[in-house]
This record gives structure tokens, sequence and C-alpha cells, in this order.
């Protein structure tokens, strides 16, 4: 039963460039989250996809953006990196059975990423 | 606005003592998730237990229990004859309902467990 993958699992930018992230769910999940952790910090949400549609979106500016595939994995995309986007990027994957989510969402291990 | 507070930043214990951590959240929504994540230094977030707010009932899984009471607003977990392997940083989280659907997740800030020999 393959779990939640993340790639790559390092990535190191400089500020102003843009970075794509990517997830596959776990099998037989349709839903993906992705969520920012920084350093000391508990995961922040970022936003969640469903049906290849932005389904919930957290506090986070436009400069992030994402996409979910039929396949149901997703990328995450961030434009004119900042120092601050600094961080460990977090994929979860749930279950969403006719559109309700009952399931528990099981994380991957993570994109870290640097900005210089 | 829902929050989780855990205000232990860090604990220390020698192999084999019980250790509990604590969580605190806050919410205004009747129905809502509870969660415990651990954290190993790879980064992955492992999944420990979920309870929705209806069910007060606390579980036991081997060494971890969980204690739910609503009348606090509490969620602590405890581990029993602690081992080195129990050494991460704990994550309390909250979900609630979003449309009938379980919604984000609203994390804690962790509280780092380092277990020594």
């Amino acid at each position: 039963d393959a779990g939640v993958t993340q790639s790559p699992t390092h990535l190191i930018k400089t500020r102003g460039q843009q970075v794509t992230l990517r997830c596959s769910p776990k099998s037989g999940h349709d839903t993906v989250s992705w969520y920012q952790q920084a350093l000391g910090q508990g995961p922040q949400f970022i936003f969640q996809y469903y049906e290849e549609e932005e389904r919930q979106r957290g506090n986070f500016p436009d400069r992030f953006s994402g996409h979910q595939f039929p396949n149901y994995s997703s990328e995450l995309n961030v434009n004119a990196l900042l120092l601050g986007d600094s961080a460990l990027y977090l994929c979860a994957s749930s279950l969403a059975e006719q559109g309700i989510i009952q399931e528990t969402q099981y994380f991957g291990p993570g994109t870290r990423l640097l900005v210089l | 606005a829902q929050k989780v507070t855990q205000a232990q930043t860090e604990i220390s214990v020698v192999e084999k003592e019980d250790v509990t951590l604590d969580c605190v959240y806050e919410t205004r929504d009747t129905t809502y998730y509870l969660f415990w994540y651990k954290q190993p230094p790879s980064g992955e977030l492992v999944f420990l237990i979920r309870r929705n707010s209806f069910d007060e009932q606390n579980e036991i899984s081997g060494r971890y229990s969980w204690n739910f009471q609503k009348s606090t607003s509490s969620f602590n977990f405890t581990i029993t004859a602690s081992q080195v392997v129990d050494s991460a940083v704990y994550f309390c989280a909250l979900s609630v309902d979003y449309g009938g659907s379980q919604g984000n997740l609203i994390f804690g800030k962790g509280t780092k467990l380092s277990v020594k020999p």
C-alpha cells in the first residue's frame, strides 16, 4: 500500500525565483492538502484540492497556487520566492466519500525548501 | 476562531519514565476532531490518533493513552514507560466541520520530547 510521496526531497532557490513541488496521494485517496512548516513551528494550512478544484484555502498570498490532476496527484507552485518561504512543505491526502471527508489525513515526508 | 495550545515546548525524561503531553484547544463549533501526530527527525508526520467531539471515551493503545475532556477543552497524551524511540516532536491538531466535511488541520506548536537512555 503506497503512502504519500513527495518530490523533490530538498530544493535550493534564490529570491524571486519560482518553484514547483509535487505530491502523489496515498493509494485510494482523492483529496490533497498542502501545509507549510517553518522551523520550530507547527504546520500551517495552505490549501486543499478535491476533484481538481481548490476546496479550502488558508491565509496565504496568491503567490501560492496549486493544481490537482485527474490521477489525484497535485502540485504546489510558489512564485516570486521570499526568504520567508524557506520551510518544510508537507502534503497530506485523505478520502472524500461523496465529497465528505471523514477520514484522517496522512502526510508525506515533505520537501525542504531553502530560499537564499 | 480555532486555536490549539501546547504549552510544553520541550520535555526531557529518562527511559521508562511516564510522560504526559498537554493539549488545550479552542473552538465554538460543536462538531470537531482532535488529532495527535508524531514527527521524528526525518520530518514526516505520523498519525497517532483521531477523536471526534461526540466521543469522550479515553483510549489506550499499547504504551500510549489519550485523555479527552470537553469540560476543560483538553486532549492530553500519555506515554507509559517511555523509550528512546519515542523521541520526536509531537503535535496536537484540531479540525472543525466544513460543510459536513472534515476541515483543514489547525496545529499547535508542538512539544519536543527527548527520552534519554
